[in-house]
């Protein structure tokens, strides 16, 4: 079992719809963690983290922390064909800074 | 604002060569980390430093060492290339205290072992 699991996806939606995706971790000693943005063979880019349970809102995202069920996910409003990614859940425990990154869900959204 | 810097952008080895990846981290930052993403993978954590010091050690192999210099800038060497490594190689910056707050990469190496 993967450290940190997604859905691989395609998640396809159509322009201006909610894109939901989800993230699970196994390990309950997580402190940190993100979501980045990653476009085809380009560099991750941090959309969003969180650290403490409940919701984080900025701009269009929406992350979601719930640390009893191990669980993280994003949200995106008003989808734009440009957020057709794969988008990159990641978890930090230790203070290390070290990054343990899900296999990515693949978002398309269609005009 | 200045960003981590990459070098060279695209790399082409043959088998069993060596290759030596280039990081410049933030400016003031004293943290550097690196990743391997293999075709279709998720990033996978290899080495990290801190003040010069390797602070902690993922999936790197032993043909891989890496360091970082008085200017904290890093390099990560690969010794007898195999196919397997071709990848893309990210560095990531960040400063004391503030690691577990997310931080960004840089532009990446993009390796191919012919």
């Amino acid at each position: 079992q993967k450290e940190v699991e997604q859905n691989s996806g395609p998640l396809s939606v159509p322009e201006g719809a909610i894109a939901s995706l989800n993230c699970t971790y196994s390990d309950r000693g997580s402190q940190s963690f993100f979501w980045y943005r990653q476009y085809s063979g380009k560099s991750p880019e941090l959309i969003m983290s969180i650290y403490s349970n409940g919701d984080k809102e900025d701009g269009r995202f929406t992350a979601q922390l719930n640390k009893a069920s191990q669980y993280v996910s994003l949200l995106i409003r008003d989808s734009q064909p440009s957020d057709s990614a794969t988008y990159l859940c990641a978890v930090s425990s230790g203070n290390t800074g070290k990054l343990i990154f899900g296999q990515g869900t693949t978002l398309q959204v269609k005009p | 604002a200045a960003g981590v810097i990459q070098s060279p952008r695209h790399l082409i080895k043959e088998k069993r060569e060596t290759a030596t990846l280039k990081c410049y981290p933030i400016p003031r930052h004293d943290t550097v980390y690196w990743y391997q993403q293999g075709p279709g993978q998720d990033p996978q954590f290899l080495i990290s430093f801190y003040e010069k010091m390797q602070s902690d050690k993922g999936s790197i192999p032993d043909r891989f060492s890496a360091q970082q210099f008085s200017d904290y800038h890093s390099e990560l060497n690969m010794s007898s290339l195999e196919l397997g490594d071709s990848a893309l190689y990210f560095c990531a910056s960040s400063s004391t205290g503030l690691a577990n707050y997310g931080y960004t990469f840089g532009s990446g190496t993009r390796l191919t072992v012919v």
